[in-house]
């Protein structure tokens, strides 16, 4: 079982961005990714879940409405957009898969991370 | 919502024990599961314990947990102070919502 994420961006205020997770070793479809943000020195931070069978979100009330979240089960992966990068935005994103089908459990295993960095 | 509180760093010396707590502001903690994770440097975090007090196959029996009603807080204890557990450590349950609520971590150093 193992999360494979897309890798580091750079990107300017106000562009957009997508990366991706992709799983392999086991039926994607079956359990939720969840995403988390580590900014360099700080903890993580939940912004939230999706069930990849049916492409449905839940989302942090900190993060709804700034990223989106989405998945393509024919390819096992799962994505993570931002419309307009700020410069708060630049941190280190993972995805973790819960082992719970019901959306809970423990998260095992995480991906590798991508630092994203936002910067005029 | 609750907030889970831990120390924001810890230090001990090799060989030694020592206990990192996780305390829930809100709502008693024996009501969602109590999950630890390891986040070395340069590291993506590992589970060391979950289901409160449940160790994955891999991770030494060095590693240990609880949970206190009375204190309404968790516990994680490492016994035997190894370099390698120089780490974050972080504190994760759920809410009334699933939704995944972690501690602000804490900085384990093993000098």
């Amino acid at each position: 079982v193992q999360l494979v994420q897309s890798g580091a961006e750079v990107k300017k205020p106000g562009e957009s961005l997508r990366i991706s997770c992709q799983g392999s070793g086991y039926n994607f479809a079956n359990y939720w990714i969840t995403w988390v943000r580590h900014v360099p020195g700080k903890g993580l931070e939940w912004m939230g879940k999706m069930d990849p069978s049916a492409s449905y979100p839940s989302y942090s009330p900190s993060f709804e409405g700034h990223v989106t979240m989405s998945a393509d089960t024919a390819t096992s992966t799962a994505y993570l957009q931002w419309s307009s990068l700020k410069a708060s935005d630049t941190a280190r994103y993972y995805c973790a898969r819960h082992t719970d089908r019901s959306s809970t459990g423990w998260l095992d295993p995480w991906g590798q991370g991508t630092l994203v960095t936002v910067s005029s | 919502n609750f907030v889970l509180t831990q120390p924001h760093s810890v230090s001990e010396s090799p060989g030694k024990t020592v206990t990192i707590s996780c305390t829930r502001s809100s709502g008693s903690i024996a009501l969602n599961y109590v999950q630890w994770y390891q986040q070395r440097p340069g590291s993506s975090p590992t589970i060391v314990i979950y289901d409160d007090d449940q160790r994955p196959s891999g991770v030494p029996d060095r590693f240990s947990a609880s949970v206190d009603p009375s204190s309404n807080s968790a516990s994680l204890t490492i016994s035997g102070l190894q370099t390698e557990d120089e780490a974050d450590y972080y504190c994760q349950s759920y809410d009334s919502s699933s939704f995944v609520v972690f501690g602000g971590g804490t900085q384990l150093s093993v000098l």
